[in-house]
């Protein structure tokens, strides 16, 4: 299956820094990758995903960036807010044996102080 | 539009007790996924479905626990008899393809005492 490691596991920012959070995984075949937020009390939600065909995908503050020859990818938070607090998952597909599945990283408890 | 709703929200029940939770995939969604949530292990996949039938359950801890999709709109999990280990947030998730975006519900919290 696949293995997706995350780093850091908690991150504290001032308010306007920026911040990045970086996964590795191990399936070469991977070819998709999500970010989700979660703030406390709800399930993960998406924020922002970036497939393998590109390197770079931004969201106004926010942009992912992939490499694929490293097998890792990264989140890049800028001009960070308070309400950007939260945890943060990032995942990876698995598809082998005729099943497809997001192996998720531990997530990152961001915080950002105002 | 509502989201994936799931119920109950919280749950508190003894050891040796039968507990369901259900979840409401979003409408025209065909795949629909079960995690569970602990701190030690993460956000785990226990179970997806594909139009209604179950692909992979390889992540269902034990025969303890269950599921099942008797129709597009509704699911249940099912862990009969329950742990204090079983304790955990039990996430249910649907994607309009097996591939596509999956959205998650708000949640149910288990406690089992």
């Amino acid at each position: 299956g696949e293995n997706v490691e995350q780093h850091p596991s908690t991150l504290s920012v001032q308010e306007g820094d920026s911040a990045v959070i970086k996964c590795t995984y191990s399936d070469s075949a991977s070819n998709y990758f999500p970010w989700y937020k979660q703030e406390l009390g709800k399930g993960p939600q998406l924020i922002i995903d970036i497939r393998s065909n590109v390197g770079e995908k931004k969201d106004q503050r926010i942009a992912v960036t992939l490499n694929k020859t490293a097998k890792h990818f990264s989140l890049h938070i800028t001009e960070t807010q308070p309400e950007d607090s939260a945890v943060y998952f990032c995942a990876a597909p698995y598809s082998g044996a005729g099943s497809y599945q997001l192996t998720f990283g531990k997530g990152t408890k961001l915080s950002v102080i105002p | 539009d509502a989201g994936v709703i799931q119920s109950p929200r919280h749950e508190v029940t003894e050891m040796g007790q039968e507990v369901t939770l259900r979840c409401k995939p979003i409408s025209g969604h065909n795949s629909l996924f079960w995690y569970r949530q602990t701190m030690m292990r993460g956000l785990e996949l226990l179970i997806y479905f594909n139009n209604n039938v179950p692909i992979d359950d390889s992540g269902m801890p034990e025969d303890r626990f269950s599921a099942k999709m008797p129709n597009a709109s509704f699911s249940t999990l099912k862990i009969q008899p329950s742990e204090p280990r079983d304790s955990a947030v039990y996430f249910c998730a649907s994607s309009l393809a097996l591939r596509g975006e999956q959205f998650f519900g708000p949640g149910t919290r288990l406690t089992v005492l």
